[in-house]
């Protein structure tokens, strides 16, 4: 089965900026989504088709997909900006959607 | 305003059943295929089911397969979720998604809150 790798936690202070990754075969050759969640709360679209923004997601969130990687930016990172964050497919070789390992991101 | 509400959950002895229902409001529930996600505790996303916009295709997760069932009736806008043989793996928050168009590659734009499902003796 098709398998998303993200790195367990990334650390940013203050106005700086968070890049994850999502890894994946030949991940550029699908439609790429990420989510933010909050603790207690459900998943919040914030990127969709790698570098799309859903109305009310910020600019400073920002996302590219090519070749084996995806990754999304969060550019001047504010305290509010800290959360789990997962990508996610549809596999169609598999038939099922995916979702990426997720990451939690710190601010420091 | 587009809403999703959960509702069915509770703790369950491993072996028995729940069915879960999801109350759908804000846009026109009979044109999109709907989805159930859930997150264990402490744990990522798993996607468990989904249901095309006229009920006449279902998908499952190899882990419920045989075990879930995924429903739904468009005169009521609710999206149902019956579960059987429960184990103690399937404790989670079971989430309602809405997907945003008509393609399965197509993002998923809306989220209900959760229902928590525990699954202990």
């Amino acid at each position: 089965s098709y398998v998303l790798t993200q790195p367990p936690s990334v650390s940013v202070a203050p106005g700086e900026t968070a890049r994850i990754t999502c890894g994946g075969n030949n991940i550029g050759s699908k439609r790429l989504h990420w989510y933010q969640q909050k603790p207690g709360q459900a998943p919040v679209l914030v990127i969709y088709d790698d570098s799309d923004r859903p109305s009310g997601i910020p600019e400073r969130f920002s996302g590219s997909n090519s070749g084996n990687t995806a990754t999304l930016t969060i550019s001047r990172v504010e305290a509010g900006d800290e959360a789990d964050y997962y990508c996610q497919v549809w596999d169609t070789s598999s038939e099922n959607y995916v979702f990426g390992t997720g990451t939690k991101v710190t601010v420091l | 305003e587009v809403q999703l509400v959960e509702s069915g959950g509770g703790l369950v002895q491993p072996g028995g059943s729940l069915r879960l229902s999801c109350s759908a409001s804000g846009f026109t529930f009979s044109s999109y295929a709907m989805h159930w996600v859930r997150q264990a505790p402490g744990s990522g996303l798993e996607y468990v089911s989904s249901i095309s916009h006229n009920g006449g295709s279902t998908y499952y997760a190899d882990s419920v397969k045989g075990r879930f069932t995924i429903s739904r009736d468009n005169s009521k806008n609710t999206l149902y979720l019956q579960m059987r043989s429960l184990r103690a793996e399937d404790t989670a928050i079971f989430y309602c998604v809405k997907i945003s168009g008509s393609y399965r590659e197509d993002p998923f734009d809306m989220w209900g809150q959760g229902t928590k499902v525990t699954v202990s003796s």
